[in-house]
């Protein structure tokens, strides 16, 4: 089993509120990204990191921000959060064995829920 | 067009029953490829790889075909615990997931 973890695991929070969705990792893992997806429906990728100090917007754009200070903390935040930003948000992180295999473990995700 | 797709089912089988899923991707410089398995509600996990000369993990083939730029999964006596939606990931500089395709196992 993967060492990913993130919290909190249901939220339900109110419009205009700022929340922090947490992601850790134990494996030392480089990589690091978050997800964004709805029932049914594909990941979207809407953030990720290569290492520490380094994060990058995904092909999905996202009001929300991230930061990577350690390897093993990737935390994202919506500052003001809407109702069009319910969905799942799923951290992962990778480990990159060589020649392109680069192989993801997922978090359980977060299912944010705005009023 | 999208760069990888999936027929998204549902493809209701009944237990024993053999079934092939295939994904197809369009970025031809691809090097490598993935299913992974997502259950209701539940995080993606990695099924298997997809190697060039195809690989096989018990029940569970893979194959790549390049020419046709497709990867296709074949699962053999399904169990009801197979139920899930199979995803096609693939790797062109990034990784790059399909929609999934949903499988549903019947007694």
């Amino acid at each position: 089993e993967a060492d990913i973890y993130q919290t909190p695991r249901y939220l339900v929070i109110g419009t205009g509120k700022k929340i922090t969705l947490e992601c850790s990792q134990t494996m030392g893992h480089d990589k690091m990204y978050w997800y964004q997806q709805d029932p049914g429906m594909e990941l979207h990728l809407i953030h990720y990191s290569y290492g520490v100090n380094s994060t990058e917007k995904g092909d999905l754009s996202s009001e929300s921000t991230v930061s990577r200070i350690r390897t093993e903390h990737f935390p994202l935040t919506l500052e003001s959060a809407r109702p069009s930003h319910t969905s799942q948000y799923l951290c992962a992180s990778s480990e990159v064995p060589g020649q392109g295999l680069e192989k993801l473990f997922f978090g359980s995700g977060t299912q944010l829920s705005v009023l | 067009r999208k760069e990888v797709e999936q027929d998204p089912g549902p493809f209701n089988v009944p237990e024993g029953a053999t079934v092939a899923f295939n994904c197809t991707y369009s970025n031809s410089a691809s090097q490598s490829f993935f299913w992974y398995r997502q259950d209701c509600r539940k995080e993606p996990k990695l099924l298997m790889s997809v190697y060039s000369s195809g690989n096989e993990d018990g029940r569970f083939t893979a194959q790549l075909n390049r020419a046709s730029q497709y990867i296709s999964l074949l699962i053999r006596d399904s169990k009801l615990s197979d139920s899930a939606t199979y995803l096609c990931v693939v790797n062109p500089g990034k990784l790059i997931f399909g929609t999934g395709t949903r499988l549903q196992v019947f007694p």
